[in-house]
C-alpha cells in the first residue's frame, strides 16, 4: 500500500538558517510527489509538485526538493528560513490512475522559526 | 478568482446530532475531493467527485457519511449521527478534470473544524 512517513514531528531552526523537511514514501510505481503548506487559519498550499524529468524541482517562496529514486526520498530544503516560513509542511504522493488526483498524505512537519 | 470556501468553520455538535458541512470549489473545477484530518494524524482523503458523479469514495468511514454535489457545483458532507471519533478538520479541494495530471494539482479550503462532544 501506498505510504508517506515525515520523520520529523517538529523542527526549529533560525531564522536565516538552512532547512531540510524529510520525506519518504513507498510506492510501487514512478510516484507523483508534492509539498503542501499551511499556515495558520488558512488551506493547504502547494508548494512545488514533481511529475517526472529534472529530480530537482523548484517551487514558490524560494522552496526547492529533490526526488531521490533509490533512497525513495522528495526531501523539501530552503537555503535561508525566514519568520514567516513557519507553518506545517506536508508530504504527499498521488495514488490511483492519473486522472483521479487522489492524495497520500504524511503526518505533518510543524516549522518553527526563532527570531 | 475565489479560492475553495467551506463553511461552516467551526463546528460543535453532540453525539447523534447531524451535521453538514458545505464545500463551493474554484468555479470551473469538476474535481472535487473531500479530506479529513484527525487529531495527531496524517490527512486522509474520503472521496472525490467528478461534476456530480462519485469517481471515488473508497475512504468514506462508514455509512454515516453521505456526499453529495447536486448539480455539479458546491458538495455537502452530512454526517448522521455523528460520533466522538468524527471529530477533526474537513478538508475540501478542487482541480480541473482533464487527461493526465491535472487533477494533482488540487487548492485547499481552510478547512471545517468539527468537534463532537
Amino acid at each position: 500500500a501506498q505510504s508517506v512517513t515525515q520523520p520529523d514531528i517538529h523542527i526549529t531552526v533560525s531564522e536565516g538558517a538552512s532547512l531540510e523537511l524529510r520525506c519518504n514514501y513507498s510506492y510501487g510505481a514512478t510516484p507523483y510527489l508534492f509539498w503542501y503548506v499551511q499556515s495558520p487559519g488558512q488551506g493547504l498550499q502547494l508548494l512545488l509538485k514533481y511529475f517526472s524529468g529534472d529530480t530537482l524541482v523548484q517551487g514558490i517562496k524560494g522552496f526547492e526538493a529533490e526526488f531521490k529514486r533509490s533512497q525513495s526520498s522528495f526531501n523539501l530544503r530552503k537555503p535561508s528560513v525566514h519568520w514567516s516560513d513557519a507553518a506545517e509542511y506536508f508530504c504527499a504522493v498521488g495514488a490511483g490512475s492519473s486522472n483521479t488526483g487522489k492524495l497520500i498524505f504524511g503526518q505533518g512537519t510543524t516549522l518553527q522559526v526563532k527570531p | 478568482e475565489a479560492g475553495v470556501t467551506q463553511f461552516p468553520s467551526h463546528s460543535v455538535i453532540e453525539k447523534g446530532q447531524t451535521v453538514t458541512l458545505r464545500c463551493d470549489p474554484i468555479s470551473g473545477h469538476d474535481n472535487l475531493y473531500w479530506y479529513r484530518r484527525v487529531m495527531g494524524k496524517e490527512i486522509k482523503f474520503l472521496l472525490h467527485f467528478v461534476k456530480e458523479s462519485k469517481q471515488d469514495e473508497s475512504g468514506m468511514p462508514n455509512n454515516r457519511f453521505l456526499a453529495e454535489r447536486t448539480g455539479g457545483t458546491y458538495s455537502t458532507l452530512k454526517v448522521q449521527p455523528a460520533e466522538l471519533e468524527d471529530s477533526g478538520v474537513y478538508f475540501c479541494a478542487s482541480s480541473h478534470w482533464e487527461r493526465g495530471l491535472a487533477g494533482y494539482e488540487q487548492y485547499f479550503g481552510p478547512g471545517t473544524r468539527l468537534t463532537v462532544t
